[in-house]
């Protein structure tokens, strides 16, 4: 079955930088992409960008555009979101999802449990 | 601020009919497919309608999605107690290059 598994909570200072992996099973995972969503506490859903599995390309939203880095590692089947210079504002949970390989889309069929991040002094 | 306008909340007791509705603009939902994903309380999303009105496999029959011009609406007929979720709706924007969400909509079964 196609699984989608993070990496723990993580607790940070304003500043730094935080890297959220996305460990998947269950299927071929250069013939997807993934992307990521947030959900501040309380609020709604927001797209970050995607990455394709088969090739590398990144769409990242014009937003966290400089701040934001999604890699792959088809060795492992994992997918990794950096995001730089964290403000309060970024204390949130962040979500992988199973995305369409060739284009960001809106088709995220299968997600992560999600990973908490916390920005705190 | 959402692209994707969603009322905050709704409501129904249980049997009746709920619908969610969901306005964009031509650069969204008047040019793309809808999505519309379901979250129950400290889960993750999950998706629930495709391509306006297309059911993933395992999804019951009760929900069904449509789209009109540059609004969608989700609708459930015979509301349960374990209906109650927040409820978004999203669609690729040309304009940002981007998938857009609205801003959610808590369903009540009363």
């Amino acid at each position: 079955q196609v699984q989608l598994v993070q990496s723990g909570a993580e607790v940070k200072k304003p500043g730094a930088s935080v890297k959220v992996s996305c460990k998947t099973s269950g299927y071929t995972f250069t013939s997807y992409g993934i992307t990521w969503v947030r959900q501040a506490p309380g609020q709604g859903l927001e797209w970050m960008g995607w990455i394709s599995a088969y090739n590398g390309n990144t769409n990242y939203a014009q937003k966290f555009q400089g701040r934001v880095t999604m890699t792959t590692d088809t060795s492992t089947s994992t997918a990794y979101m950096e995001l730089r210079s964290l403000g309060s504002d970024d204390t949130a949970v962040y979500y992988c999802a199973r995305a369409p390989v060739a284009v960001a889309g809106t088709d995220f069929d299968y997600w992560g449990q999600g990973t908490l991040v916390t920005v705190s002094s | 601020q959402s692209v994707l306008t969603q009322p905050p909340s709704a409501s129904g007791t249980p049997g009746q009919r709920g619908t969610i509705s969901c306005s964009g603009s031509s650069s969204n939902i008047g040019s793309n497919y809808v999505y519309w994903y379901q979250q129950l309380p400290g889960t993750a999303p999950k998706l629930l309608i495709y391509r306006n009105n297309q059911r993933p496999s395992g999804v019951p029959d009760r929900f069904s999605g449509s789209k009109s011009g540059t609004s969608a609406s989700l609708a459930i007929s015979g509301l349960r107690s374990e209906d109650e979720a927040d409820y978004y709706c999203a669609a690729w924007d040309d304009s940002l290059s981007g998938p857009v969400f609205g801003g959610g909509t808590k369903l009540t079964v009363l």
